[in-house]
């Protein structure tokens, strides 16, 4: 398996542009997560999908955030209107069990720069 | 509200050194503890994964604990090399997600 694919690795946009990050999980896992990194706040996660339906978004930190998983095998995390606070590395990682419970791949990581 | 704390911050050792990387946590109803590597520019790969029923797991040179009661587990590495250089993360699974530490960054010298 190719393992947690995600795209793209680099993003660099102006504020106010929308931002589309894509995520393809490890085939077989029904769990999915998407996290951001920064210097100052850590990982964090920002929402949980099982069997592609959200279970937790209380990370989501504003509605100019929004996620969606329409299969088993694709996810999306857009932001819209970005903006220079949202500069962060956003990664997916899936997992084959309960969120928590059993180990998570990660993906590579999309690092965003909103200018 | 789960708390994941690592100390140190930041290690530096010559090659060869034993060391041991530390990771306390707040709320001990936890299912699991997980110890991750994270290279410069990349994910994280998981080391090792500790159920909340188990004491400790080991893997090559690796060696991590846990005490579910005092909130605590230890990461030790056996015999470093330059090649253990890298951001290593602790994370709690608690409630719905996986709590993660801040990290502690290695560093070993050759």
């Amino acid at each position: 398996d190719a393992g947690v694919i995600q795209s793209p690795r680099h993003e660099v946009t102006e504020m106010g542009q929308e931002v589309t990050l894509r995520c393809k999980p490890i085939s077989g896992h029904n769990s999915l997560f998407w996290y951001r990194q920064t210097m100052m706040r850590g990982l964090e996660l920002l929402i949980y999908f099982n069997n592609n339906v959200p279970i937790d978004d209380s990370g989501m930190p504003e509605d100019r955030f929004s996620a969606k998983m329409p299969n088993a095998s694709f996810s999306t995390l857009k932001i819209q209107p970005s903006e220079p606070r949202d500069s962060a590395v956003y990664f997916c990682a899936s997992g084959s069990g309960r969120a928590g419970a059993d180990t998570q791949y990660f993906g590579p990581g999309t690092r965003l720069t909103v200018l | 509200k789960q708390e994941v704390t690592q100390i140190p911050a930041a290690l530096s050792v010559p090659e060869g050194e034993n060391l041991v990387l530390n990771c306390s946590f707040t709320d001990s109803a936890i299912y699991n503890l997980q110890w991750f590597r994270q290279d410069p520019g990349k994910g994280l790969t998981s080391l090792l994964l500790i159920q909340s029923s188990q004491r400790e797991q080991t893997s090559g040179r690796l060696n991590a604990s846990l005490d579910k009661s005092s909130g605590r587990s230890t990461l030790y590495i056996a015999a470093s090399q330059p090649g253990d250089s890298a951001t290593y993360l602790c994370a709690v699974g608690s409630g719905n997600k996986l709590v993660f530490g801040a990290g502690t960054i290695l560093r070993v010298k050759s």
